[in-house]
């Protein structure tokens, strides 16, 4: 089975600077996708960036990157800039290739992100 | 273009009633996902329908809770014989076919008396 971890239960930063979260996954399979969601206080979900595995290329949105090592099997979420609003709950979860049964999402257990003004 | 809608968005109910949670996929999606936040945890798969049919439900518990999803009308997420371990934030996400990112509604907070 997949697991997915997230070492950093909380993390904090200035506003204006960057913050780097980790993730680490476990899994077999040699295609995949990673994700990360965003969980501000108004508990919504919010997904905030997604990688392919069989793409090199890190996948970039606006102040939001990754930087995704297939071989150690990490997936970290760089913040640059940060903003007050990016104060939230984030979550990385990974997802096996589509198929016919078990598109589910495995989620680790989230890092607590507080932004200082 | 409307997100993924869940409906109430809160929900008291005392020990051994029944909750019927809703969700309403955006347009266009016929995969729905139900997810189950506990207090203080990261989201656990629960069940995954398409319309009519229940794919996937490994993550439900084995009594108590039911999931379908109509050819018309909302997925509906039911519990019966609520107890006070079932008090959680319940997320559905929905899913385009042969999509694979997943988008959430606001969840439903349970609270069970």
């Amino acid at each position: 089975a997949q697991t997915v971890t997230q070492s950093q239960p909380e993390m904090s930063v200035q506003e204006a600077e960057t913050v780097t979260l980790s993730c680490t996954y476990d899994t077999s399979e040699s295609n995949y996708y990673l994700f990360w969601y965003k969980q501000p206080p108004s508990r919504q979900m919010i997904l905030v960036i997604r990688q392919e595995a069989y793409k090199q290329q890190n996948a970039t949105e606006n102040r939001f990157s990754v930087n995704f090592q297939k071989a150690a099997k990490s997936f970290s979420l760089k913040i640059s800039d940060s903003q007050l609003g990016d104060t939230a709950m984030y979550f990385c979860a990974f997802m096996k290739p589509l198929q016919e049964y078990g598109n589910k999402l495995v989620f680790g257990a989230g890092t607590i992100l507080r932004v200082k003004s | 273009n409307a997100g993924v809608m869940q409906n109430p968005r809160h929900l008291v109910r005392r020990r051994g009633q029944e909750a019927r949670l809703r969700c309403s996929p955006m347009k266009g999606h016929s995969h729905v996902y139900w997810y189950r936040q506990l207090p203080e945890e990261g989201l656990k798969f629960m069940v995954y329908l398409q319309k009519e049919n229940i794919i996937d439900e490994s993550g439900m518990p084995k009594e108590r809770f039911s999931a379908e999803f109509p050819k018309e009308g909302p997925s509906i997420l039911r519990i019966q014989q609520v107890v006070r371990g079932d008090s959680a934030a319940y997320f559905c996400a929905s899913s385009r076919p042969e999509r694979e990112t997943q988008y959430f509604g606001p969840g439903t907070r349970l609270l069970v008396l």
